[in-house]
């Protein structure tokens, strides 16, 4: 079974602080993605990546293949994108999910 | 295109009761996964098909079974419904090319 981390658990920042959430796992995947669980529950995927680097707008996803880690980056933070943040490692058929990061942007 | 759907939204039942969970996806996706999210645990796989006509246990199957009806429905049921059943659960749907997930809205249940 993968064991998925991720870190930190919580999270409070300021508004327009740069963010930075971590994500570790123990074997060898075939691709990681990032996930949005919104406060009223609703989940949606932000990035799909098997190596390198993805941006989308103030996000940034990378992964590191070699030390099976992954980090996501949230640039100029805004009250908007507080939620919790999910990783999932993808096994083809099979996904395990981390316990997700809860973050808080304040005004 | 409404994505993926799911029925009920919430649903409370009594220890022994059974129910179904519906779920119906109109992006022509192979693959749909039945998830459980219970808090400090993630999401967890209860039971995924790859295509039509077949389905896989995933992580935590016990105390359920699953149909895929046709390409767009995928069904979930607790035959007698247990309190350690009580959760939200997510249905999902992926694209063959990339593999991401597009998930419904969740079923709250609580089993009492």
């Amino acid at each position: 079974k993968n064991e998925v981390e991720q870190s930190p658990q919580n999270l409070t920042a300021q508004e327009g602080e740069f963010i930075t959430i971590n994500c570790s796992y123990s074997v060898g995947i075939s691709a990681l993605h990032w996930l949005q669980q919104h406060p009223g529950g609703g989940i949606v995927s932000l990035f799909m990546l098997s190596s390198g680097k993805k941006k989308h707008g103030r996000l940034i996803a990378t992964i590191n293949i070699q030390e099976k880690h992954s980090s996501l980056h949230i640039t100029a933070s805004h009250p908007r994108d507080s939620a919790v943040y999910i990783c999932a490692v993808d096994f083809g058929n099979q996904f395990y999910f981390g316990t997700g990061t809860s973050l808080t942007v304040i005004p | 295109n409404a994505g993926v759907t799911q029925t009920p939204k919430f649903q409370v039942l009594k220890t022994g009761q059974s129910m179904t969970l519906q779920c119906a996806q109109d992006m022509n996706h192979n693959s749909m996964y039945w998830y459980r999210q219970d808090p400090g645990m993630g999401l967890r796989l209860i039971y995924y098909s790859a295509s039509e006509g077949t389905t896989d246990k995933g992580e935590v199957p016990n105390g359920y079974n699953v149909s895929r009806l046709n390409k767009r429905e995928f069904s979930l049921r607790l035959e007698s419904a247990a309190p350690s059943q009580t959760s939200v659960y997510f249905c999902a749907s992926s694209d063959r090319n990339t593999n991401e997930q597009y998930f419904g809205p969740g079923t709250r249940l609580t089993v009492t």
